[in-house]
């Protein structure tokens, strides 16, 4: 069964500081990978997949098949940036299964 | 368009009592979902449809039941509420293929008693 893995419930960083969010999946075949964003009193949407290797919001997230990670990177933070952040993979049909999610809270 | 919408956004139930969770997308997507949002649990996937007439279990489907008449509707019919289901809702949208972007609700906060 498809497994993700977020180990930090909560991340606190300062604002200009670089930032990690850390994901290990735990997937049999080729992974979809995705990070969602929820943002306060927001819904749920979309930041990156790893498909498109884009930057979104100036975070990046390199898909290491060998570690089994999808780490989330922003080189600087902004406070803007404070949410939670969910990694997932496509467990087929479109459906997804999350990791448990970290909080990412950026002060000033 | 409206994109995925839900009602009711907040829902007090008793024990035992039932009822019913909206979620319509008007984006003609083929395939949608319903998930629960625990603290320190993340989301899981209750039920799915990949189109109408067409609904299958996800992780966690005990208690709910789900049926898709139309391609715009997908609703949760909670049978006999129980506290264990206290929870955020969130029901999403996407086109059919894997790499598509799932779309989300703004979510239904349940509260059994």
């Amino acid at each position: 069964a498809q497994r993700v893995t977020q180990p930090e419930k909560l991340l606190s960083v300062f604002k200009g500081a670089p930032v990690e969010l850390k994901c290990n999946y735990s997937y049999s075949g080729s992974p979809e990978l995705f990070w969602y964003v929820q943002y306060s009193r927001q819904r749920l949407q979309l930041l990156l997949r790893h498909i498109s290797r884009e930057s979104i919001k100036g975070f990046t997230a390199d898909l290491n098949k060998g570690e089994t990670s999808f780490h989330l990177k922003k080189p600087f933070a902004q406070e803007e940036d404070s949410a939670m952040y969910y990694c997932a993979v496509n467990s087929g049909y479109s459906t997804l299964t999350f990791g448990k999610g970290t909080m990412l809270l950026v002060s000033p | 368009n409206a994109g995925v919408t839900q009602t009711p956004k907040f829902q007090v139930l008793k024990t035992g009592q039932s009822m019913t969770l909206q979620c319509a997308q008007d984006m003609n997507h083929e395939y949608m979902s319903w998930y629960r949002q625990d603290p320190g649990m993340g989301l899981r996937l209750i039920h799915y449809s990949v189109g109408a007439g067409i609904t299958d279990q996800g992780e966690v489907p005990n208690g709910y039941n789900v049926s898709r008449s139309t391609t715009e509707d997908f609703p949760l019919r909670l049978l006999s509420a129980a506290p264990s289901q206290t929870s955020v809702y969130f029901c999403a949208s996407s086109y059919r293929d894997s790499y598509n972007e799932q779309f989300f609700g703004p979510g239904t906060r349940l509260t059994v008693l």
